[in-house]
């Protein structure tokens, strides 16, 4: 069955440099991903979403990456700020049509130290 | 907009004890989802529901069921709550269900934190 896997040690960087997290699938690739931000005690909140046809997206300070033949998506935050401290989920669909369902990665939480 | 809205948003039950969840979707959603955070298993899918029928649903036992109203708000329940069943629960709503791309965005609420002791 589909799996996601993110590195779930802490990634701890200066501020001011580009934090990258991995987001690794099995089987299929899905028609697209979602990355997504989550603060503790909160809900995920949604940030950027890839086709499995866009090589890249990008959104301010953040840019995804979608590698179909390494089964991999990037995830990058240039010029880290200590607000972008948070967890990072991707999450893909899993199933086709309606019953579809989307599956989330356990998230790696990113620590930006001034 | 108002966004996604659960309550309550703490609880705490004891072992055997049954409890019910409440989400009001962001106005305009049909697709409801429940999640299951916890530090060990992250955010695990419990079920869905599109206008009032469930479209799929996690690997969770028959103990967790849920139900969606005509005006999209979901409820979902806990029977004989086990100490395990201590977690997060996340409600979000999106446009669709599925693989629709942009209309599959999930909104989350800020979640029930249920202890159960």
């Amino acid at each position: 069955s589909q799996k996601i896997e993110q590195n779930s040690e802490a990634l701890n960087i200066q501020e001011g440099k580009t934090a990258t997290l991995t987001c690794n699938y099995t089987n299929y690739s899905p028609a697209y991903l979602q990355w997504y931000r989550q603060d503790p005690g909160r809900g995920p909140v949604f940030l950027l979403l890839i086709r499995e046809n866009e090589k890249e997206k990008r959104k301010e300070r953040l840019k995804v990456t979608f590698d179909t033949t390494l089964k991999q998506s990037l995830f990058h935050i240039t010029a880290s700020q200590p607000a972008d401290s948070a967890t990072y989920l991707c999450a893909l669909v899993r199933g086709s049509g309606n019953t579809g369902k989307l599956i989330f990665g356990q998230g790696t939480t990113l620590q930006v130290k001034p | 907009k108002a966004g996604v809205t659960q309550t309550p948003r703490y609880l705490i039950k004891t072992r055997g004890q049954q409890v019910t969840l409440s989400c009001s979707p962001i106005s305009g959603h049909r697709s409801v989802s429940w999640y299951q955070q916890t530090p060990g298993q992250g955010l695990q899918f419990l079920f869905e529901y599109f206008s009032e029928t469930q479209r799929n649903k996690g690997n969770f036992p028959g103990r967790f069921s849920g139900r969606q109203f005509s005006n999209s708000r979901s409820e979902m329940n806990v029977s004989t709550l086990e100490l395990g069943d201590s977690a997060l629960y996340l409600c979000a709503s999106s446009l669709a269900s599925g693989t629709g791309g942009f209309k599959n965005i999930q909104y989350f609420g800020a979640g029930t934190r249920l202890s159960v002791l």
